[in-house]
This record gives structure tokens, C-alpha cells and sequence, in this order.
């Protein structure tokens, strides 16, 4: 079974400054798919960020971007000159190719003025 | 174009009972799927629907069913209700089924077993 490992329950960082958030997964898989959802404290979960395993090109969407290391099954994510409209929950998500997802159980962002 | 919207948006039952919840998925969107999220915690998914049918189950107990109609809108039944059933019930449309296409999630339906 796949399981998605978020080991950061908690991270704060400052307005404009640079914040990783770290993601593990476990799958014999080898075609995939990875996700970065975003949910706001008003709870309506959006896509951040996707990446195909099978391109080595680390994906980027303006100030997100993802440092995607498949051997090690690692898919972390950079935010870049943070917003406070960035703070959030943050989930990592992991999806087979019939469709099936599975999540991890998030991290909350704080951005601090 | 409207989004994922979701009814009721709270609801509040007791242990034994039965609840239908339900989903309207975005214009064209045909693939349905369904998660549960209990406080603290990440979605799981319970089942995903496409063109009426369903297309993969998580690990949830058949007291948990769904539908998928003609106009691809969803429900999702729970039967003999219980106490951990308490969660946030999400649903998410996408265009196709699998693929990596972008999920579109709805508000959510507050669910509390009293």
C-alpha cells in the first residue's frame, strides 16, 4: 500500500522569506503522480504544484517549486517569498494511475508579518 | 463556470443512523471522488466514480456507497452510523479519470455522530 509521510506537523516562517516543506512516499510503483494541495483556514483544498514521475524536470508554478528526487521518494516543496495569504495546511498527495490518492496528514504553514 | 459545491454543509446525527450526502461536480467534469478528513488529519479517499460507475475504493467498509447520476453529480450513503464516522466528508471533480488531472474539491460537509 502507498503511504504519504508529512514529518513536519508545524513550520512558521516570515513574510518574503523562503520555507521547504518535506514529503516521503512508499509505492512499487513506478508511474505516478505527486501533488501539493493547499487548504486555507476556510477549508476549500486547491492545487498548488503537480509533477510526473516519469519527468525528471522539477515542476515550478511562480513562487512554488518542488525538489523531486525519485530514488529516494522524496517530493518536498519550496515557497518562495511567502505571503500571509500563503498560510494554511499544506498536503502532500500521492496518485496511482487509475486514480486513487493518497494524502498525507498535512502541515501548517504559518507566515509571520 | 460554476465549482464543486457540496450539501448539506453540516449535519448532525446519531449512532445507527443512516446519511446521504451530496456532490455536484464542475461543468464537464465526469470523475467523482470522495474522501473523508478527520480533524488533524489528511483526506482519505473512500471511492471514486466515473461515468456512473465506480472506479476504486480506499479501505472503507461497504456501509459506505455511492452514485454517480447521469449529470455526473454524486452521493455518498453512509449506513449504521458511527461515533468515528465524525470527519469532514470532501468531494472532488476532475475531467478525466486518473491521468494526474487536477482534482477540484468542494467546501466539504461537516458531519458530526453524536
Amino acid at each position: 500500500a502507498q503511504t504519504v509521510t508529512q514529518s513536519q506537523p508545524e513550520m512558521s516562517v516570515q513574510e518574503a522569506e523562503t520555507v521547504t516543506l518535506s514529503c516521503t512516499y512508499d509505492t512499487s510503483e513506478n508511474n505516478y503522480y505527486l501533488f501539493w494541495y493547499k487548504q486555507p483556514p476556510s477549508r476549500q483544498m486547491i492545487l498548488v504544484i503537480r509533477q510526473e514521475a516519469y519527468k525528471q524536470q522539477n515542476a515550478t508554478e511562480n513562487r512554488f517549486s518542488v525538489n523531486f528526487q525519485k530514488a529516494a521518494k522524496s517530493f518536498s516543496l519550496k515557497i518562495s517569498d511567502s505571503q500571509l495569504g500563503d498560510t494554511a495546511m499544506y498536503f502532500c498527495a500521492f496518485e496511482e494511475l487509475v486514480g486513487k490518492s493518497t494524502f498525507g496528514d498535512g502541515t501548517t504553514l504559518t507566515v509571520k508579518p | 463556470e460554476t465549482g464543486v459545491t457540496q450539501s448539506p454543509t453540516h449535519l448532525i446525527k446519531t449512532r445507527g443512523q443512516q446519511v446521504t450526502l451530496r456532490c455536484s461536480s464542475q461543468s464537464g467534469h465526469n470523475t467523482v471522488s470522495w474522501y473523508q478528513q478527520a480533524l488533524g488529519q489528511g483526506p482519505q479517499f473512500i471511492f471514486q466514480y466515473y461515468r456512473e460507475e465506480e472506479n476504486g475504493r480506499g479501505n472503507f467498509p461497504p456501509r459506505f456507497s455511492g452514485l454517480q447520476f447521469p449529470n455526473y453529480s454524486s452521493e455518498l450513503n453512509v449506513n449504521a452510523l458511527e461515533l468515528d464516522d465524525s470527519a469532514l466528508y470532501l468531494c472532488a471533480s476532475s475531467l478525466v479519470r486518473g491521468g494526474g488531472d487536477t482534482q477540484y474539491f468542494g467546501p466539504g460537509t461537516r458531519l458530526t455522530v453524536l
